[in-house]
């Protein structure tokens, strides 16, 4: 089976502009997390998506934001970039397995803001 | 709320050594623990993981105990490579509706050879 996938790998953007990604979660799998990684806060969690509905949320402003497909593909927005906002974002598809939650992580795709 | 403890780091070792990452947790109810790796440019890899307290998880000559009285879940292998050389992240999840994972700081293992 292939992986998770992430869309694009790199992104250079400027302050004040918005930032769409885009993550296709292994075949099969109905639920999407989302995670930021920066070095000075570490790995902190976004939000889940599962057949199409927001199941879980993070504490972001608002200017970040998700949504998912029919298809279980998701993206991520950040509106208004920041400089904070430069960071790793990865996606993680979610195999439900009774009670657990295994989640499997893609590439990430690594924004900078200017 | 949730929150994981990890040693803090960074680690380095000459290869064969023994390798042990501590990792303590807090949380509510009966959480699954998880060690996941990072190599240099990647996304995060599960080693292993655990479901239930006593349960030992193991992949790749890594191992980690489910300690409910110790509430722990620490990384060991007997004899390191230069390959193992990355960064580990211990983590936490719920279950159902608050399966999010909160994770360790993580830390970074160096084997020289």
């Amino acid at each position: 089976k292939a992986g998770v996938t992430q869309t694009p790998r790199y992104l250079i953007k400027t302050r004040g502009q918005q930032v769409t990604l885009s993550c296709s979660p292994i075949s099969g799998h109905r639920s999407v997390s989302w995670y930021q990684q920066t070095p000075g806060q570490g790995l902190q969690f976004l939000f889940e998506y599962f057949s199409e509905t927001q199941r879980n949320k993070g504490n972001f402003p608002g200017r970040f934001s998700g949504r998912q497909f029919s298809n279980s593909r998701s993206e991520m927005n950040v509106s208004t970039l920041e400089l904070g906002d430069s960071a790793l974002y990865l996606c993680a598809s979610n195999l439900l397995a009774g009670e657990v939650d295994t989640q499997y992580f893609g590439p990430g795709t690594r924004l900078t803001v200017l | 709320g949730n929150s994981v403890t990890q040693m803090e780091g960074p680690v380095t070792l000459s290869e064969e050594a023994f390798l042990t990452i501590n990792c303590t947790y807090t949380a509510t109810g009966y959480p699954s623990l998880f060690w996941y790796v990072q190599y240099p440019g990647e996304g995060l890899q599960l080693l292993l993981k655990a479901t239930k307290a006593d349960d030992k998880g193991s992949n790749k000559g890594f191992e980690a105990t489910y300690r409910k009285e110790t509430t722990s879940f620490h990384l060991e292998k007997g004899s390191v490579q230069v390959s193992d050389s990355a960064v580990y992240f211990c983590a936490l999840s719920g279950t159902g509706a608050n399966s999010k994972l909160t994770f360790g700081k993580g830390i970074t293992l160096s084997v020289r050879p």
